[in-house]
């Protein structure tokens, strides 16, 4: 157990549906992530959130949004996906993004494992 | 940008044998370095850390890493492996507040 919880832990869903990832993390840390894990890939950054407030967008397709209503939860709105978009999904939270603290490293959840027929 | 490598995709080591896993990374400033660790459908385990001070870390699980600035090395060691210890290890890098994650070494341990 972390203290970053992820659901569903499973997904599968048709191009056209439209579906939600959630991630709550229980640590009081003001920095979360989505990550994107597909296999012989390293892990990709998708998101960054501090404070609420979206810092980083690693150039990722508008059929992923992203929605941070607070510091503790962190939501990936899918719709019309591609098959390829097909993958582990990894929240992350860290107290803050900054390193200058010495405080980023990064606690993940166990993923959603995402399947696009 | 900052990058890490992982030079080895696949290891596989006898149980009870020594185990060391390479991690390279290429930026002009210290790094601030980490190992994490993923069983089989999960999520990722923080091993150990380094930002500075003493280049010899020691992590959970019996992990060690030596930072090596001459080298750009970040090697992860353990002396005696378990059959537990089978799982996929990424080394990331932490310089303008992101984590950079290398592709990862999948580790075997055979009995």
């Amino acid at each position: 157990e972390t203290g970053v919880t992820q659901t569903p832990r499973h997904l599968v869903m048709g191009m056209t549906n439209k579906k939600s990832l959630k991630c709550e993390q229980h640590l009081g840390h003001n920095a979360m992530y989505w990550y994107k894990q597909s296999a012989k890939k390293p892990l990709e950054l998708m998101f960054v959130y501090n404070f609420k407030e979206q810092t980083e967008n690693n150039s990722v397709p508008s059929r992923f949004s992203p929605e941070c209503p607070n510091s503790s939860h962190l939501f990936l709105h899918l719709h019309t996906l591609q098959p390829e978009d097909s993958a582990l999904y990894l929240c992350a939270s860290s107290q803050d993004i900054y390193r200058g603290d010495g405080n980023t490293e990064a606690f993940f959840g166990q993923g959603t494992r995402l399947t696009v027929v | 940008a900052q990058s890490v490598t992982q030079p080895d995709i696949h290891i596989t080591v006898s149980e009870g044998a020594s185990l060391e896993l390479r991690c390279n990374y290429s930026y002009g400033a210290t790094p601030y370095l980490f190992w994490y660790v993923q069983s089989p459908g999960q999520g990722l385990q923080l091993l150990l850390k380094y930002f500075s001070g003493d280049t010899l870390v020691q992590g959970i699980k019996g992990f060690e890493a030596e930072f090596k600035r001459s080298q750009s090395s970040f090697n992860l060691r353990k002396p005696s492996v378990h059959w537990s210890d089978a799982a996929e290890y990424f080394c990331a890098s932490n310089n303008d507040y992101k984590l950079s994650f290398g592709a990862g070494t999948t580790v075997t341990v055979r009995a």
